[in-house]
């Protein structure tokens, strides 16, 4: 059983469209969260929800619209995508309040060309 | 703002060695620190977890420290093999509701 499965893993697309990423967590995780690994392979965080709550929400462009349809799902919208945005987005889960340990999914490698 | 910084940047290393990896952060307020394994083209692999009121944790060969003051964490790998290769990221949580921030990690390479 995978616990943390995010969708599609590979994904090439040209600039100006838009594509979505769809992450699923069966931990029973209250908080869910976005991350970008650029090509440096910094990971930083893009948004994290909490009980589909948005409570962290990073510098990023606002073509970037994530979506928590419930507890177990955070999906990753990209608007009018763009040469910058080729990267690798992981998603990941965790439960605020015990500060268990954060699991990860496999990533979703985006290029844009 | 906290900032996390990781020791070497690349290591290698003779199959058998022991060695630390660092990580060190500049806001000793943490919550908890994790350390990650990071194989290449795949996700990320908790290794363990040191909560902000513990010293250490094990796990088999692996060690991590936990000294908040300083702000610093150590990862040691006991009699190192190939399959340790990967890259190993730390990460600190300030409060329970904050995102974890990564450090870039240390790229590890265990030679046979």
């Amino acid at each position: 059983d995978t616990a943390v499965s995010q969708t599609p893993k590979y994904l090439v697309t040209q600039m100006g469209n838009d594509k979505s990423i769809k992450c699923e967590q069966n931990l029973g995780h209250d908080t869910m969260y976005w991350y970008k690994q650029d090509s440096k392979k910094f990971l930083k965080i893009m948004f994290s929800y909490n009980n589909k709550e948005l409570i962290i929400n990073e510098t990023v462009p606002n073509r970037f619209s994530p979506k928590s349809p419930d507890k177990a799902h955070l999906n990753l919208h990209i608007n009018s995508l763009e040469l910058g945005d080729s990267a690798v987005y992981f998603c990941a889960s965790s439960h605020i309040r015990t500060g268990n340990t954060i699991y990860f999914g496999e990533g979703s490698w985006l290029t844009v060309v | 703002k906290q900032e996390v910084t990781q020791i070497p940047a690349a290591l290698s290393v003779p199959e058998g060695e022991n060695l630390v990896l660092n990580c060190s952060f500049t806001d000793s307020a943490i919550y908890n620190l994790q350390w990650f394994r990071q194989d290449p083209g795949k996700g990320l692999t908790s290794l363990l977890l040191i909560q902000s009121s513990q010293r250490e944790q094990t796990s088999g060969r692996l060690n991590a420290s936990l000294d908040k003051s300083s702000g610093r964490s150590t990862l040691y790998i006991a009699a190192s093999q190939p399959g340790d290769s990967a890259t190993y990221l730390c990460a600190v949580r300030r409060n329970y509701g904050q995102n974890f921030v990564f450090g870039p990690g240390t790229r590890l390479s265990v030679l046979p």
